[in-house]
């Protein structure tokens, strides 16, 4: 059973970082793009970030591009987010996803992390 | 950057009726690399039809994607209880891989 667990989430203050996790299970993870998509609270979904199975494409939305950064250690199964200068529009659950093929589309999702900016 | 317009906002129909749902496009979505999703409160969104009209493992034939360069249509043909919920597009051809803005489907 394919499973994708974020961790990582919580209270930052304004201009403070905070790095997410992502834990894939009961799939060849190192086959597979993935994606960072979050939501803010009572909105819609924002896709963040994607990167290639073998880390050698990446994009960033406009919003987060030179404050995140996305990578992954296929050896440990994971997907990492790491959140610099964060600013109280980052607050939003933050999903990671799964490509059905080589861009697409989102196939499994994790249940999301919450990330809340505020002082 | 693709911008994706999703209509009407909100969608009131009784179980049983027929939901048609648009996505519109600024600019032609390369190979119909066109996603629908399905998302509940306090769930993640779940992947109904990719590639403009192909259903993804497991969703009910009752789902049904179309359309193709920049106009893309989800149908329900008959609403059942669970499928109240708010949908949106997503374009995957280029980057960023941007979402519409969703369109709530209530029970009327």
């Amino acid at each position: 059973e394919v499973q994708l667990v974020e961790s990582g989430g919580g209270l930052v203050q304004p201009g403070g970082s905070l790095r997410l996790s992502c834990a894939a299970s009961g799939f060849t993870f190192s086959g597979y793009s993935m994606n960072w998509v979050r939501q803010a609270p009572g909105k819609g979904l924002e896709w963040v970030s994607y990167i290639s199975s073998g880390s050698s494409t990446i994009y960033y939305a406009d919003s987060v591009r030179g404050r995140f950064t996305i990578s992954r250690d296929n050896a440990k199964n994971s997907l990492y987010l790491q959140m610099n200068s964060l600013r109280a529009e980052d607050t939003a659950v933050y999903f990671c996803a799964r490509d059905k093929g080589l861009r697409g589309p989102h196939d499994f999702w994790g249940q999301g992390t919450l990330v809340t900016v505020s002082s | 950057e693709i911008v994706l317009t999703q209509s009407p906002g909100t969608l009131s129909l009784s179980p049983g009726e027929r939901a048609t749902l648009s996505c519109r496009a600024s600019q032609s979505v390369s190979s119909s690399y066109l996603a629908w999703y399905q998302q509940k409160p306090g769930q993640a969104p779940r992947l109904l039809i990719y590639a403009a009209s192909s259903r993804a493992p497991g969703i009910p034939d009752r789902f049904s994607g179309s359309g193709s360069g920049t106009d893309f249509t989800l149908t329900i043909s008959r609403l059942e209880p669970e499928d109240f919920a708010v949908y949106y597009c997503q374009q995957y051809g280029s980057s960023p891989h941007s979402f519409g803005q969703g369109t709530k489907l209530e029970i009327k």
